[in-house]
């Protein structure tokens, strides 16, 4: 297993747009959860999947927010209309059942809005 | 959400000397977690504490869970530059909202040759 992939590492768009990305977590591990980190902050809670349920959304995720994780797979986190507050790291973490086993996070992907 | 307050912000030392980075909460946390963070990457987990007053090492590293499980302490004997990163404190809840990590800011170490 490669760890947590995340695609892609950045990318760079218009204010407006919508963007998607992609996290493939460790096959075994049945949590997946999405972060975002701003410059000089830890990361911030958006939302957490126990296999295909999204068990939980953070005040953060606005309506613009929307993630899936169709097949309790891979999950993608869709940005709409993005503004330039949206520019952040964007995390993804897999782990076992509970947390206090510890994430495995994938290099995030750095978004952009200009 | 538990408030996870980490002291100091940024922290520049020589190498090999000694530092302590610190973890503050007014919440109780069934566990604690300690990552490293390097520019551009994702946080790797370091350390899980889980009982109060615990003590784990990790060749330089020795952390320790405050006897009330709420603070925790890093501590870095003979820093190497390898050492410098991010270090994040992450605190675990058993509450209702599910057991997603809380995050503090971050302790920036900077280990200079």
């Amino acid at each position: 297993d490669t760890g947590v992939s995340q695609d892609p590492r950045h990318k760079i768009t218009k204010r407006g747009q919508n963007v998607t990305f992609r996290c493939d977590p460790i096959s075994e591990h049945n949590r997946l959860y999405w972060y975002r980190q701003t410059l000089g902050q830890g990361p911030e809670f958006l939302t957490y999947f126990q296999n295909e349920a999204q068990l939980e959304k953070s005040r953060l995720l606005s309506d613009r927010f929307s993630a899936e994780r169709p097949k309790g797979s891979f999950s993608t986190l869709e940005i709409q209309r993005t503004e330039q507050g949206d520019s952040a790291m964007y995390l993804c973490a897999s782990s076992h059942t509970g947390a206090a086993r510890g994430y495995t996070f994938g290099s995030g992907t750095r978004l952009t809005v200009v | 959400t538990q408030l996870l307050e980490q002291s100091p912000q940024f922290l520049s030392i020589q190498e090999g000397e000694n530092l302590t980075v610190y973890c503050n909460s007014s919440s109780v946390f069934s566990s604690l977690q300690w990552y490293r963070q390097e520019p551009g990457e994702g946080p790797v987990l370091l350390v899980t504490v889980v009982t109060g007053g615990e003590v784990k090492k990790l060749k330089r590293l020795t952390f320790q869970f405050g006897d009330a499980r709420k603070d925790s302490s890093l501590h870095i004997t003979a820093a190497q530059p390898g050492d410098t990163g991010l270090y994040l404190c992450a605190g675990v809840s058993n509450s209702n909202s599910g057991y997603a990590l809380n995050f503090g800011k971050g302790t920036s170490l900077l280990v200079t040759p």
